[in-house]
């Protein structure tokens, strides 16, 4: 079945620093990619997304690209800032094998210090 | 502003207690979905529902029900509460349409004692 595998956490970075989130997956149809953001004490919300191999999704300032031939989707940006403190999740939506159901990793907890 | 609302942000059962937890959403969204969070093992699915009465199981679907009388409601339902349900419940919902967003509610903090 599907599965999605984020780099170990938790991560903890000094403001201003440049931030990778590593994310690979695995699927059997072509699937879409996502990346939540969880704020403490809220629910999820959609940071960026993609749809196939090569697009690039940006908000933020946080960027990831749909890498098809090494089934990647790496969370990146600049320079972090003590706001970015949160929980990142990446997820896939194969809608071929699964319907519109999302498969998430574990989660990575970010925390940025001042 | 889109929203999905869910009932209780905390929640304090007993072992064998029957729970509801209630979950809304106001965007006429087909999908609906429960999932719980725990640390380290990220978000699990545990029911969900493409279309009102209609229900599937997720990957972990042992111990708990769901209902979908009305389109924009999907309730969960934990037959005998145990410890072990002890958890972080989030509702999302998302509409039909290929390669969409799903959207959450702000979650509830079940602890079953």
């Amino acid at each position: 079945g599907d599965s999605v595998t984020q780099m170990e956490g938790p991560v903890t970075l000094s403001e201003e620093a440049f931030l990778t989130i590593n994310c690979t997956y695995t699927a059997t149809g072509y699937p879409s990619l996502f990346w939540y953001v969880q704020y403490p004490g809220e629910g999820l919300q959609l940071l960026l997304k993609a749809t196939k191999a090569d697009d690039k999704g940006s908000n933020k300032g946080f960027e990831a690209t749909y890498r098809k031939e090494t089934t990647s989707f790496h969370l990146e940006k600049g320079s972090v800032q003590v706001s970015d403190s949160a929980v990142y999740f990446c997820a896939l939506s194969d809608r071929e094998t699964s319907g519109s159901r999302l498969t998430f990793g574990e989660g990575t907890q970010l925390t940025v210090n001042p | 502003d889109v929203k999905v609302t869910q009932s209780s942000r905390y929640l304090v059962k007993r072992t064998g207690e029957k729970v509801f937890l209630e979950c809304v959403q106001d965007m006429d969204h087909e999908n609906m979905f429960w999932y719980r969070q725990d640390p380290g093992l990220g978000l699990r699915l545990i029911y969900f529902s493409y279309d009102v009465k209609m229900k599937e199981k997720g990957d972990i679907p042992e111990g708990y029900s769901v209902s979908r009388e009305k389109k924009e409601r999907f309730s969960l339902i934990l037959e005998s509460a145990s410890t072990n349900q002890t958890s972080m419940y989030l509702c999302a919902s998302s509409s039909g349409t290929l390669n969409t967003e799903a959207f959450f509610g702000q979650g509830t903090r079940l602890t079953v004692v």
